[in-house]
């Protein structure tokens, strides 16, 4: 069974910083991963996709990383903005017993202090 | 492109009656829809999967006669709580993929989800 954990849970760093969210899963047979903040009480906001075959993915800001073989991603936000508060979800996408499968990580509760 | 959207985005019953959620894809022919349920501070944990014109298959723990899932057509899927009770409040998220540029799409699109409180 895959198993997606998410460290920290919860993270505070004032405005300006840098700061790498991490993200590990037990199956590192995936063909996707993916990067969702979601706002309180809200959807889910998807923010970068990293397909199997690629080791980053890049926008604005914010750079994934993804490492298969030691089933592990991160999420690196460069000079955080208190508009960047939110939770973090990482999802991987894999075959189980031949039903395609997203499991969500726990999450990182990010909050920019100004 | 890719919209999924979720009617109502909120709901309010009272115990025992029965509530349907739509989700629906705007501008794609969603070919599998998800539905995913979270409980307040936890992470999105899936109900069910269903393919557009077939029974859905549901994730171990969830009873399918208590959430009737419906996709009868590409672009809409209906998640329905009968009978529901307390336990059953939570924040109910589709997703679809489906057909992109020709070739099928693994990546999932959600809706804005659905915030449903039984009294």
């Amino acid at each position: 069974k895959q198993e997606v954990t998410q460290i920290p849970a919860a993270l505070s760093v004032p405005e300006g910083e840098n700061l790498v969210l991490n993200c590990s899963f037990t199956d590192s047979a995936i063909y996707n991963l993916q990067w969702f903040r979601q706002d309180p009480g809200k959807g889910l906001t998807s923010l970068l996709l990293i397909q199997s075959s690629q080791r980053e993915q890049t926008s604005g800001r914010l750079n994934a990383s993804l490492d298969k073989s030691s089933g592990r991603s991160t999420l690196y936000i460069a000079a955080s903005q208190p508009g960047d508060s939110a939770t973090y979800l990482c999802a991987v996408y894999y075959i189980n017993f031949g039903n395609e499968k997203l499991t969500f990580g726990t999450g990182t509760r990010l909050t920019i202090i100004p | 492109g890719a919209v999924v959207s979720q009617h109502p985005s909120w709901v309010i019953c009272k115990s025992g009656t029965s509530v349907k959620i739509e989700c629906r894809s705007l501008d794609f022919q969603a070919t599998t829809m998800f539905w995913y349920r979270q409980f307040p501070k936890q992470s999105l944990m899936l109900m069910a999967t269903s393919n557009e014109g077939s029974k859905a298959t549901y994730e171990q723990g969830v009873e399918k006669d208590k959430f009737l899932i419906n996709h009868a057509s590409l672009t809409l899927s209906t998640l329905t709580v009968t009978s529901a009770h307390p336990e059953d409040s939570s924040f109910y998220i589709c997703s679809a993929r489906g057909l992109a540029g020709g070739f099928q799409s693994y990546e999932q699109y959600f809706g804005p989800g659905t915030r449903l409180t039984v009294t």
